[in-house]
């Protein structure tokens, strides 16, 4: 199954731009139906702040987008304020050895400076 | 709005069982796929299995299939994930998601399984 590599961390100052990367073989291959990304913070569940490569749900500020180029994700935070610190993980659906299969990177931590 | 609440969780030896329950509120649904989702506390993310809207379709992870049952009672609005043959390294936070289109737009506040003698 596909492997999902992330920084462990990432570090920025206040108002910076912050950029998170996802790389793995199938990000951009066939029955790899998008990339998705989630916040998690401390003592809470997860929540999904980007979904297929590039959309946002509803409430999620526009400074949070996502893109996709080859096999390469990325997820930037702009004007990065002491609130978006917290752990970071893509995930992709694909299908394996004919089966769907959900993969997690092994998730960033940003930390705000 | 959207609610998952998941029960069940607590401390059972290595080889045991265990039930894990999550009761929806605010969709419909059988309009939806429902998964588990588990974390070892201070870890990463790991899909454990898949429910199709019907019940009738599953898919699991390689670390838990043939031990671990997901099903669905979609008159009750609830998911199940029924747990046997436990090892130490299933510990971990279980969550209760609800998936859209490949990805997961919703999650419960979890449920800890401790696996331990």
């Amino acid at each position: 199954s596909s492997v999902l590599t992330q920084p462990p961390s990432v570090s920025v100052a206040p108002g910076q731009t912050a950029r998170i990367s996802c790389g793995g073989d199938n990000i951009g291959a066939r029955g790899v139906e998008g990339v998705h990304w989630y916040q998690q913070k401390p003592g809470q569940a997860p929540v999904l702040v980007v979904y297929d490569d590039s959309d946002r749900p509803s409430g999620v500020p526009e400074r949070f987008s996502g893109s996709k180029s080859g096999n390469l994700a990325a997820l930037t935070i702009s004007r990065v304020e002491a609130g978006d610190e917290a752990d970071y993980f893509c995930q992709v659906w694909e299908t394996y050895n004919n089966r769907a299969n959900w993969v997690f990177g092994g998730g960033t931590k940003l930390t705000v400076l | 709005e959207v609610q998952l609440v998941e029960s069940g969780g607590g401390l059972v030896q290595p080889g045991g069982s265990l039930r894990l329950s999550c009761v929806t509120y605010g969709f419909n649904f059988d309009d939806y796929e429902m998964n588990w989702v588990r974390q070892i506390p201070g870890k990463g993310l790991e899909w454990v299995a898949d429910v199709s809207m019907s019940g009738r379709t599953t898919y699991y992870a390689d670390s838990v299939r043939g031990r671990f049952i997901i099903s669905r009672d979609n008159a009750k609005k609830s998911l199940y994930l029924e747990m046997n043959n436990l090892r130490v390294e299933d510990t971990a936070i279980y969550y209760c998601v609800k998936s859209f289109s490949f990805h997961f737009d919703s999650w419960g506040q979890g449920a800890l399984v401790t696996v331990s003698s």
